[in-house]
């Protein structure tokens, strides 16, 4: 029969290089948005957030870009190691709604090849 | 390691029966969020709590309920459980109960219904 399930985009870069993860949200009143890391076997993990009064943010090794005259959000990670290979998961809120409710997206696979 | 902590780590059960997930939140933590991470439906908010008062609902089952204690920890009872109730579920936790509070996730509980 067939399989039942979310199929996530998948990413294969080669160590060494920059990879781009990106996410699209349907929510305008979204103002709060987060980026998770999420190992084989373990929870979400944070790496960094930016508000909607913000296009950039950039962490150690990640950059955040948001624009949101298109609804998008993207994840940009810099000279990637195999460590960083997971599933990526763009998450979303809004001070509108209720409160602590994040709204997650499917996730992107990255594989990170030596 | 995100400080917060859930047991047991997994459980296997029959259809029909009822279980208990704890979970400890971050030390200092107020909040606590509860999340289902299932194949076909991703990651999923079910409940907030904030000091011990529910806070905000997501789309929990009427079979399944949260509590958080006096000492900030949390447990979410699942009863009647069906086979599609199998999933990941993991708590958050953060420090207030602002929309931009960060959530750090526990390792999760793996829960597979027979």
């Amino acid at each position: 029969g067939e399989s039942v399930g979310l199929h996530l985009p998948t990413l294969s870069v080669q160590e060494g290089d920059n990879s781009i993860i990106n996410c699209a949200y349907s929510n305008s009143a979204s103002d709060y948005f987060i980026w998770y890391k999420q190992e084989s076997g373990k929870g979400p993990q944070f790496i960094i957030d930016i508000r909607s009064n913000m296009d950039k943010r950039q962490g150690q090794r990640v950059t955040v870009l948001l624009n949101k005259t298109v609804k998008h959000l993207s994840l940009q990670i810099a000279a990637t190691q195999p460590g960083d290979s997971a599933v990526y998961f763009c998450a979303e809120n809004s001070r509108g709604t209720s409160y602590g409710k994040l709204t997650f997206g499917q996730g992107t696979i990255l594989t990170v090849h030596p | 390691d995100s400080g917060v902590t859930q047991t047991p780590k997994h459980l296997i059960t029959a259809t029909g029966q009822r279980v208990t997930l704890r979970c400890s939140p971050r030390s200092g933590d107020l909040s606590v969020y509860w999340y289902q991470q299932s194949l076909d439906q991703g990651l999923q908010f079910l409940i907030q709590y904030y000091n011990g008062e529910e806070r905000a609902k997501g789309n929990i089952l009427e079979r399944f309920s949260a509590q958080q204690f006096p000492d900030l920890h949390s447990e979410l009872n699942l009863s009647s459980l069906e086979l599609g109730d199998s999933a990941l579920y993991f708590c958050a936790s953060s420090v207030v109960s602002q929309a931009t509070d960060t959530q750090y996730f526990g390792p999760g509980t793996r829960l597979t219904v027979l």
